[in-house]
């Protein structure tokens, strides 16, 4: 079956621009995590949702960080005014529930120049 | 969130089983033991999950000390394709948080 899809695999910003990442979740499951992995220093989650259409602001590791859930599948991470610091490869993963394996996408690849 | 602590790399021939140690001394009473492992370019595979009893399932076996203080990830027969990063996390889905894992390498 389908597993967790995200678009765009690569993704090019200019500094202080706004980017948006889609995630494409597993049919049914309820918890929906955004995570950021650069390379050497691991992964962090920056914000998860367990409800339907939850706009959740974690914000980790500052308010520019944002993720909408306007359908129970779909999610968008938002980034605000991009950092040379905010490249990376950002992963979304969800779980049946929160205490369940949790299946991840491809990730996207975010490069701010 | 509780801090775990492997080591760097271990390498292994294919074939033989692969012995993977896991720190976890701060962990909470209530926190499950998490392995993922992840392959270049790709996202974290779930490998396995357990809390106090050890656990098995057709990737990998888990055995977690009596303290849980520590736990082993057991691949039975590893093979090439399982040359990955493996990543050992505690505490609920909400929070994992990956460290830099341990780079198993596979000779044939």
């Amino acid at each position: 079956g389908a597993g967790v899809s995200q678009s765009p695999r690569y993704k090019v910003a200019k500094r202080g621009r706004d980017v948006a990442l889609r995630c494409d979740s597993i049919s049914g499951h309820v918890t929906l995590y955004w995570y950021r992995q650069t390379l050497g220093q691991g992964s962090e989650v920056l914000t998860y949702s367990q409800s339907d259409a939850q706009r959740d602001k974690s914000g980790r590791p500052s308010g520019r960080f944002s993720a909408e859930r306007p359908e129970r599948s779909v999610s968008t991470l938002k980034i605000q005014r991009t950092e040379q610091g905010d490249s990376a490869v950002y992963l979304c993963a969800s779980s049946p529930n929160r205490d369940s394996e949790a299946f991840f996408g491809q990730g996207t690849r975010l490069t701010v120049v | 969130d509780a801090k775990t602590t492997q080591p760097n790399s271990m390498e292994s021939n294919e074939e033989e089983p692969v012995h993977l140690p896991c720190n976890h001394s701060t962990i909470s009473g209530t926190d499950y033991i998490h392995w993922y492992r992840q392959l270049p370019s790709q996202g974290p595979e779930y490998v396995i999950h357990g809390l106090t009893s050890n656990v098995n399932n057709r990737m990998a076996s888990l055995a977690i000390a009596e303290d849980r203080k520590s736990s082993t990830l057991i691949l039975h027969r590893a093979t090439l394709r399982d040359a990955a990063v493996y990543y050992c996390t505690t505490g609920a889905n909400s929070k994992l948080t990956f460290g830099k894992g341990i780079t198993l390498s596979v000779r044939p």
